[in-house]
């Protein structure tokens, strides 16, 4: 069956541009969570979507978003892009519960390398 | 103090050795992850623990919960098995991942 699609795989913006990032999970797969990998952070949790309701969030400022739709499928947005916004941006399915109550396993998709100029 | 420590940072072994990767936590958790990462930056989940041990082919993972201490091990490594290696802990409303352990088997 096919895995966890990010689109796109790599993007390039300028400051204060906005992006939106788009993962389409696992089919039967109903959350969905979003991490931010940088070389000195590591990889960070950003925010976890079950059933179209944003369930967890961590800890990044508001012009970090996400959504998802009845299909499963979820989009984050980062608006007014900052230098320090340049990451590989990564998102998981898992099935039911989701990835907090620790309850599944993680699918992760081969993430959207965004560079900010 | 960090929640998460993984060691060791970097391990270079040769073909065949054993390996042995640590993880100390300091808080509580629902469950601990092992995931692997290769150069190219996908991530595969390894493990997923709340108890006991866990064994996949060659890899073998262990937690014992009342040390906060977690262990993953690889027998007869490859150099395929080169890796970065990240422990992540899921708590009641977020998830915290280790900084990683760069593994790398020489032939």
């Amino acid at each position: 069956k096919a895995g966890v699609t990010q689109t796109p795989r790599y993007l390039i913006k300028t400051r204060g541009q906005q992006v939106t990032l788009s993962c389409s999970p696992i089919s039967g797969h109903r959350s969905v969570s979003w991490y931010q990998q940088t070389p000195g952070q590591g990889l960070q949790f950003l925010f976890e979507y079950f059933s179209e309701t944003q369930r967890n969030k961590g800890n990044f400022p508001g012009r970090f978003s996400g959504r998802q739709f009845s299909n499963s499928r979820s989009e984050m947005n980062v608006s007014t892009l900052e230098l320090g916004d340049s990451a590989l941006y990564l998102c998981a399915s898992s099935l039911g519960g989701g990835i907090i109550s620790g309850a599944n396993v993680l699918t992760f998709g081969a993430g959207s390398r965004l560079t900010v100029l | 103090k960090n929640e998460v420590e993984q060691s060791p940072q970097n391990l270079t072994a040769q073909e065949g050795e054993f390996i042995t990767i640590n993880c100390s936590y300091s808080v509580g958790i629902s469950a601990l992850h092992w995931l692997q990462q290769h150069p190219g930056g996908g991530i595969v989940s390894l493990f997923m623990l709340s108890s006991g041990k866990k064994k996949h082919g060659r890899l073998i993972a262990t937690i014992n919960i009342q040390e906060k201490h977690s262990s993953l091990h690889i027998t007869a490594s490859h150099p395929r098995d080169s890796a970065v290696y990240i422990c992540a802990l899921s708590l009641d409303d977020k998830i915290i991942f280790g900084k990683g352990t760069r593994l790398h088997i020489l032939p």
